[in-house]
Parts: structure tokens; C-alpha cells; sequence
């Protein structure tokens, strides 16, 4: 079955340390998103793309990095400049823009 | 720009009872709209969506919700609540308009089912 897989399911940062989120889809979607998810906030984009070799800043892209060198994947590195980065880190794609999304299951990332 | 409210953060009905959650949205012409839903520590899942045609759509777990044009809505209806439904929903409006950029979600309602 066709879906986004998403790993690790948990994922724990030193200070001062960037680590990298992995988003892979296999539903030959051209667009892919990273949400980041606080309690009681709803979902905040981070980054999106259109297209390979291509991605826009969502509303919250301060403190995190991301490629998009296959369609198939789209990496998302939180960096040591964002500061607060525990939340639940959820990765979509779909065919277009404006269409269906389609969820992987979520990262939840924790500093130690 | 496009724009989605969900008036409600959280809700408590019933075991049984009819269920309803509220999505207003801003948008200037007929818009793309979704409602998906969350189980704690999972992705989100599509349980319908509003492209065209008929106002009243059906979807997956015995959801529906029905386009409003006059009043901007998509609200979604159960008529009767199952524990299993206690999840956060989200609504969502996303354009027809290739070149209007990406969909815009609401902030979510938890819907906790009382026994």
C-alpha cells in the first residue's frame, strides 16, 4: 500500500545539536509539507514543496532546514538555532497545492 | 487570503449523542474543503472532502458535513457519537486556483465522548 513514512517515531536532541527528520512517500505526490504540532496549537507549516529542487517557508521556518532532492523524500533538519524545539513533527503530501493531504504518523522530538 | 475558523477548541457530548463541529471559512469563491481527524499521537486522516456538486457529503465512520455558501460553513455532523470518535478534528480550505498556493487548516476541536 501507498503511503508517507515518517522516522524515527521518537527522536531525542542535545543542545547545540541539529538533527534530521525523515519523510519518505511512495504515492508519486509532487507537493510535500512539514507541520510542527504544539498542545493546543493546531498545525503550523514549517516548509512546503511543489516540486523537486524546490520549497517555499511556511509560517514558522525560523531554526529549521529542509531539501527536496527526490520527489520521493523531503528531510526536514531542526537546527541548534531553534531553541525550542520539542513538539510532534507531522509530514504530508499530495498531488497538488490544493488538494488531499495525506499524513505520515509523526515524529515526537525531545531535548535531553 | 484564505482562511479557516473552528469557534470551538474543545467539545463534550455523549456516548450516543448527535454530534456537531463548526468550520466557518473566508475564501471568495467556492472553495476545496476537508475535515480530517486526529487519534492522539497519530497522523492526521481525511474523513471527507468538498470539491463540487452536492452540498451534503458523505464520508468514512458515518461522518457528513454540508457546504453552506450563504453562511460560509462546513460543518460536520455525526448522529450518533461512538467512543472511538473522541479525537481532534481538523477543518481545512484549500482553492481551485492551481496557482493559489497551499491549503489552509483551522486549529482543531477536541471532541472528548463522555460513557
Amino acid at each position: 500500500d501507498g503511503g508517507i513514512t515518517q522516522s524515527p517515531k521518537y527522536l531525542f536532541r542535545k543542545e547545540g545539536q541539529n538533527v534530521t527528520l525523515s519523510c519518505e512517500q511512495n504515492l508519486n505526490h509532487d507537493a510535500m509539507y512539514w507541520y510542527r504540532q504544539d498542545p493546543g496549537q493546531g498545525l503550523r507549516l514549517i516548509y512546503y514543496s511543489q516540486i523537486v529542487n524546490d520549497f517555499q517557508k511556511g509560517d514558522i521556518a525560523e531554526g529549521y532546514s529542509v531539501s527536496r532532492e527526490k520527489k520521493e523524500s523531503f528531510p526536514l533538519t531542526v537546527t541548534s538555532a531553534q531553541k525550542n524545539p520539542t513538539a510532534f513533527y507531522l509530514c504530508a503530501s499530495s498531488t497538488g497545492l490544493q488538494g488531499t493531504q495525506h499524513f505520515g504518523d509523526g515524529t515526537r522530538l525531545s531535548i535531553l | 487570503a484564505q482562511s479557516v475558523t473552528q469557534p470551538d477548541i474543545h467539545i463534550t457530548v455523549s456516548e450516543g449523542a448527535s454530534l456537531e463541529l463548526r468550520c466557518n471559512y473566508s475564501y471568495g469563491a467556492t472553495p476545496y474543503l476537508f475535515w480530517y481527524v486526529q487519534s492522539p499521537g497519530q497522523g492526521l486522516q481525511l474523513l471527507l472532502k468538498y470539491f463540487s456538486g452536492d452540498t451534503l457529503v458523505q464520508g468514512i465512520k458515518g461522518f457528513e458535513a454540508e457546504f453552506k455558501r450563504s453562511q460560509s460553513s462546513f460543518n460536520l455532523r455525526k448522529p450518533s457519537v461512538h467512543w472511538s470518535d473522541a479525537a481532534e478534528y481538523f477543518c481545512a480550505v484549500g482553492s481551485p486556483n492551481t496557482n493559489a498556493g497551499k491549503s489552509t487548516f483551522g486549529d482543531g476541536t477536541t471532541l472528548t465522548v463522555k460513557p
